[in-house]
């Protein structure tokens, strides 16, 4: 079965560092380009940062550029994500998303919360 | 980046009946080369992922059933839920898979009336 299980989530302080895994299994992990998208509960998908399929390309949303950085191991099956002065609006659910031959989003993982509050 | 607007927000349909909703691109999103629009269309069920349910704007995943159909061109979009069942209730996102960054409409919610 092809699937992403994402972990890492929880409660910081702002200013506090986190980081998510995503565990990929039942397809090719290396030839394909992953992401991570996010949503603040309630409101719409966000993409936050991709990685190319050998981890030689990153990029960032502006909002997370200088804090953030994507990151995986092939030879694991894992996808990062290494959060770092984390504010308050970086509360939302973190989503690890694959990228399709097509470029649509056709494989998600459940989410990992990840909450940001005093 | 392009901007994606869907409409209306939210509707209310009665079982059985049809849901259409719409999906407008700020630039075209087709592909000369293949002839191809790059617009999907995602379901997210409450507290679930989003699902992948159509992409080239009118390609359905494998899997999904054939009441969701998406149809348009260059920068207007539809998806149409041919007969509204209770399993429908969700929102329903469009994006634009022709150019980075990814963008998403804002999702519209379908409730049963």
């Amino acid at each position: 079965e092809v699937q992403l299980v994402e972990s890492g989530g929880g409660l910081v302080q702002p200013g506090g560092s986190l980081r998510l895994s995503c565990a990929a299994s039942g397809f090719t992990f290396s030839n394909h380009w992953m992401y991570w998208v996010r949503q603040v509960p309630g409101k719409g998908l966000v993409w936050v940062s991709r990685i190319k399929t050998d981890g030689s390309a990153t990029n960032y949303a502006d909002s997370v550029k200088g804090r953030f950085t994507i990151s995986r191991d092939n030879a694991e099956n894992t996808l990062y994500l290494q959060m770092n002065s984390l504010r308050a609006e970086d509360t939302a659910v973190y989503y690890c998303v694959r990228l399709a031959s097509s470029g649509a989003f056709d494989i998600w993982g459940q989410g990992t919360m990840v909450t940001v509050s005093s | 980046d392009i901007v994606m607007t869907q409409s209306p927000d939210s509707l209310a349909v009665s079982l059985g009946e049809r849901a259409t909703i719409n999906c407008k691109s700020s630039q075209s999103v087709l592909y000369s080369s293949n002839d191809q629009n790059y617009l999907a269309w995602y379901q997210q069920k409450p507290g679930q992922p989003p699902k992948l349910l159509i992409y080239w704007a009118s390609t359905r995943k494998s899997g999904v059933p054939d009441r969701f159909s998406g149809s348009g061109s260059g920068t207007d979009f539809t998806l149409t839920i041919s007969s509204l069942q209770a399993e429908d209730v969700a929102v329903y996102y469009c994006q634009q898979h022709y150019s980075f960054p990814r963008t998403f409409g804002q999702g519209t919610k379908v409730e049963i009336k």
